[in-house]
């Protein structure tokens, strides 16, 4: 079966310094990996996605994600914190068949909180 | 472009009562979602649409029903409210290749007492 697993429920640091947000999955086959932001009382926002080819790939607002097939995970990432990106984010997979095992597979979310 | 939009924001059922979740999309995207999240638990997949007609069963189908005459509309309806359907509900599409990124809908918070 999928799934996708967030360790943490919650990451803190400070403005300025480097965050990472990790996320490990379980699919068969060359998964399709996705971040998304949820801001408060908001839907959820693409942040950015692996499909193939370069293992560090580059989002909105400055973030990164590197995907490391051997460890099967997808970590977030950012050089620099600001306050702004405090909110909830997720991890999510694909498994590039169609059909309902295509579906995106969520992972439970960490809640990111960047302190000026 | 409005996007991914839903009605009602905010909703408090009683028990054993019925609505719909109103969704529509102006991106003319052939696939739509709904998802539910509740706390700690991520957002799971109620039902989906692969285009206009066609529709089939996610992880949590249990208690809705939807129906996609159109490509722009993907209502869910509940027949029978439970308390266990408390929960934020998420709407949204995307092109439909499995690569593709999804877009959300401002979601609709539903309470059932």
């Amino acid at each position: 079966a999928q799934s996708v697993a967030q360790p943490e429920d919650q990451v803190n640091v400070a403005e300025g310094n480097p965050l990472t947000v990790k996320c490990t999955y379980s699919v068969s086959g060359n998964p399709y990996l996705f971040w998304y932001v949820q801001y408060p009382n908001r839907g959820l926002q693409f942040l950015l996605k692996y499909i193939t080819g370069d293992n560090l790939v580059k989002g909105s607002y400055g973030f990164e994600a590197e995907f490391n097939k051997s460890q099967t995970s997808f970590h977030l990432k950012k050089p620099s914190a600001l306050v702004s990106d405090s909110a909830l984010y997720f991890c999510a997979v694909r498994n590039p068949r169609g059909g309902s095992q295509g579906n995106l597979i969520f992972g439970k979310g960490t809640k990111l909180s960047v302190k000026p | 472009n409005a996007g991914v939009t839903q009605t009602p924001k905010f909703r408090i059922l009683k028990i054993g009562q019925s609505m719909t979740l109103q969704c529509t999309q102006d991106m003319n995207h052939n696939y739509m979602y709904w998802y539910r999240q509740d706390p700690g638990m991520g957002l799971k997949l109620i039902y989906y649409s692969v285009g206009a007609g066609i529709t089939d069963k996610g992880e949590v189908p249990n208690g809705y029903n939807v129906s996609r005459s159109t490509t722009e509309d993907f209502p869910l309806r509940l027949e029978l409210a439970a308390p266990s359907q408390t929960s934020v509900y998420f709407c949204a599409s995307s092109v439909g290749a499995p690569y593709n990124e999804q877009f959300f809908g401002p979601g609709t918070r539903l309470t059932v007492l």
